[in-house]
């Protein structure tokens, strides 16, 4: 059974800090990691990962892949109080040859900023 | 600009009710799911549709059907309602085969009493 989990459950920080958080997954067939924020409704796509080592950023957020060591990261830099968010890592496997876009979740990760 | 329509945000119901909720995506995506988000479990998959009429089960399914007859539309069906189905239900789509990003709707937030 493929699992996803993700640390911490729970972030409390002040703006400005530095967050870094963890997303580890036992798959078979790896596909692809992505990273969802979401806020008071829909979760809303971050980043998708598919090769080792190589940084994906996107203002102050990046995320790296580490395929051998089955683990993600998502980094967030000075952080503001808008980035309170859960954060959701979800990875896609491969079964009989494809997917169909099928994603496991992780139980994510709740991120507070205070001012 | 993409778009997953959810067709209640909250809803009420009572246990052994039959419950349907509907989905509806503008954007020609093959692939449509429905999840359940319950506080320190993430986003469970229920089921989800890779085509009209196709249907395949997700990792928590008892308790649960789907129906899609048209593209655009993904129905989730609890045929018997009981308060442990009480939840936030998401429903998402995405294009072709492979997970390129899931577009989620708003979410229906479910009371089973």
């Amino acid at each position: 059974e493929d699992k996803v989990v993700q640390s911490p459950l729970s972030l409390v920080v002040h703006e400005g800090d530095t967050v870094t958080l963890n997303c580890s997954y036992e798959v078979t067939n790896f596909r692809s990691l992505l990273w969802y924020k979401q806020e008071k409704k829909a979760p809303t796509f971050l980043f998708m990962l598919t090769s080792s080592g190589i940084e994906k950023k996107s203002g102050r957020l990046s995320s790296i892949l580490d395929k051998k060591e089955l683990f993600s990261i998502l980094n967030i830099t000075a952080t503001q109080t808008g980035d309170s968010a859960i954060y959701l890592c979800a990875v896609e496997a491969i079964a009989g040859g494809t997917s169909y876009g099928k994603l496991t979740f992780g139980q994510g990760t709740i991120l507070t900023v205070h001012p | 600009d993409v778009k997953v329509t959810q067709s209640s945000r909250y809803l009420v119901k009572r246990t052994g009710e039959k419950v349907f909720l509907e989905c509806v995506q503008d954007m020609d995506h093959e692939n449509m799911f429905w999840y359940r988000q319950d506080p320190g479990l993430g986003l469970r998959l229920i089921y989800f549709s890779y085509d009209v009429k196709m249907k395949e089960k997700g990792d928590i399914p008892e308790g649960y059907s789907v129906s899609r007859e048209k593209k655009e539309r993904f129905s989730l069906i609890l045929e018997s309602a009981s308060t442990n189905q009480t939840s936030m239900y998401l429903c998402a789509s995405s294009p072709g085969l492979a997970a390129l990003q899931q577009y989620f709707g708003p979410g229906t937030r479910l009371t089973v009493t």
